[in-house]
Order: C-alpha cells, then sequence, then structure tokens
C-alpha cells in the first residue's frame, strides 16, 4: 500500500527564519493528489496546500510546495515564519485507485520569538 | 454552511462499554470519511462512504468496530466493549464525490477516552 513519511516531528524555528517540512512517499500508483493538512490547537484539519503535478509549485498563505516525482518528495517551505504558524502539519496522499488518505506522521512546527 | 458537525465532541467510557459517534456531513457532499487520531499513530484512515453506501473499510479493526450511513445526512461510528487502546480523537471528513483531486473537510473530531 502507499505510505508517506514526515522525517521530523518537531519542528523549531525562530520567527522570521526559513522553515522547512520535509515528506516524502511511496506508492506504486501514477496519477495521485498531495495535500498538505494543518491542524491548529483544538481545531479540525484543514488543506493548506493540494497538488497533483509534477514539478509545478503550489503556494497558499505563503508556504509554497513542488510534487516531485524523481524523487517521490512534496516538501513544504516558507521563507519567514510567522508566530501564527505554530501548528501540527499532515502530508498526505491519494492514489486514482480509492478516495482515503494515507498521511504522514504529522510534524509540529513551534515558531518563537 | 456549518462544516462538518461532529457529536459529541468528548465522550468518556468505562472499560467494555459501547460509544456511538455521530457525524453530519457538509450538505451536499456525497462522501464521508472516518479516521482516527492518536499521538503514537497519527491520523489514520478507517472507512468511507460514497451516496450511503460503504466502499472502503479497509482501516476498520475487524472487531468490535462498525460504521452506518443510514441518511445522506449523518454517519455514525460505533465502537462496542471498548478497550482503553481504543482512546483517541476520531474525526469524520465530507467530500464533493470523493473523487479526483476533491478536497476532504474534516470536522472538529470526538475526542474518546476509555477508562
Amino acid at each position: 500500500g502507499d505510505s508517506v513519511t514526515q522525517t521530523e516531528g518537531l519542528v523549531t524555528v525562530t520567527e522570521g527564519l526559513p522553515v522547512k517540512l520535509n515528506c516524502t512517499y511511496q506508492t506504486t500508483y501514477l496519477t495521485i493528489a498531495f495535500f498538505w493538512y494543518v491542524q491548529y490547537l483544538n481545531e479540525a484539519p484543514q488543506v493548506l496546500l493540494k497538488s497533483s503535478t509534477d514539478n509545478k509549485r503550489t503556494e497558499h498563505q505563503g508556504f509554497h510546495a513542488t510534487l516531485h516525482k524523481s524523487s517521490s518528495s512534496f516538501h513544504l517551505q516558507k521563507s519567514s515564519a510567522q508566530l501564527s504558524d505554530s501548528a501540527l502539519y499532515y502530508c498526505a496522499l491519494r492514489n486514482n485507485a480509492g478516495a482515503k488518505l494515507t498521511f504522514g506522521g504529522g510534524t509540529r512546527l513551534t515558531v518563537r520569538p | 454552511n456549518a462544516g462538518v458537525i461532529q457529536t459529541p465532541r468528548h465522550k468518556v467510557t468505562g472499560k467494555g462499554q459501547e460509544a456511538t459517534l455521530w457525524c453530519e456531513p457538509i450538505s451536499g457532499h456525497s462522501a464521508v470519511f472516518w479516521y482516527r487520531q492518536t499521538i503514537v499513530q497519527g491520523l489514520e484512515f478507517l472507512t468511507y462512504f460514497r451516496n450511503q453506501a460503504p466502499i472502503d473499510d479497509s482501516g476498520m479493526p475487524k472487531e468490535r468496530f462498525s460504521a452506518q450511513m443510514p441518511n445522506q445526512s449523518h454517519s455514525t461510528l460505533k465502537i462496542q466493549s471498548t478497550q482503553p487502546q481504543d482512546s483517541a480523537v476520531y474525526l469524520c471528513a465530507s467530500s464533493l464525490d470523493g473523487q479526483g483531486g476533491a478536497e476532504q473537510f474534516f470536522g472538529p473530531g470526538t475526542r474518546l477516552t476509555v477508562l
């Protein structure tokens, strides 16, 4: 089956500095959709970014990610972290055989002043 | 649009008791999903309905767990004889049709604590 790996469980960054959250995947399917979900404290997960196009940069709310099928990656980046970015971030994959999402283990981002 | 509604928000049961969790999807959405969230396992898929029909229950534990969608406006997840390891946040999500790039919208979840 599919698998998604987020190598960092916890990331701490100083406000104003860049941040990168890693996401790699394994799948046997050719047609896939990728999502980054963000979950703020005591709230529901919500979509931050989504992509299904290889090598195309996707941006939203200052974050960006590019799906690279050659390296099986969909890393999330931001050039200048804000205190309000502190949250739990999940990378997720959906293949064309079904509708369920396969999530990575999640990365808790803490932005400190 | 009220979003996905889940009730109760918190539920505490004793070991061996039954727990029923409710989900009301966004009006007009034909696909409903259930996920479980724990600190150790993260977010795990449980089951999914489209147009009220069960499509994929590959993530459901084989015993004690069951899910139904009796009408287009609600789905239930039932856990019989609850065990401490069932303690988790159970999240319901809905999407327009469950196809292609359709985004899944999550509810706030039900936090189940089994004592």
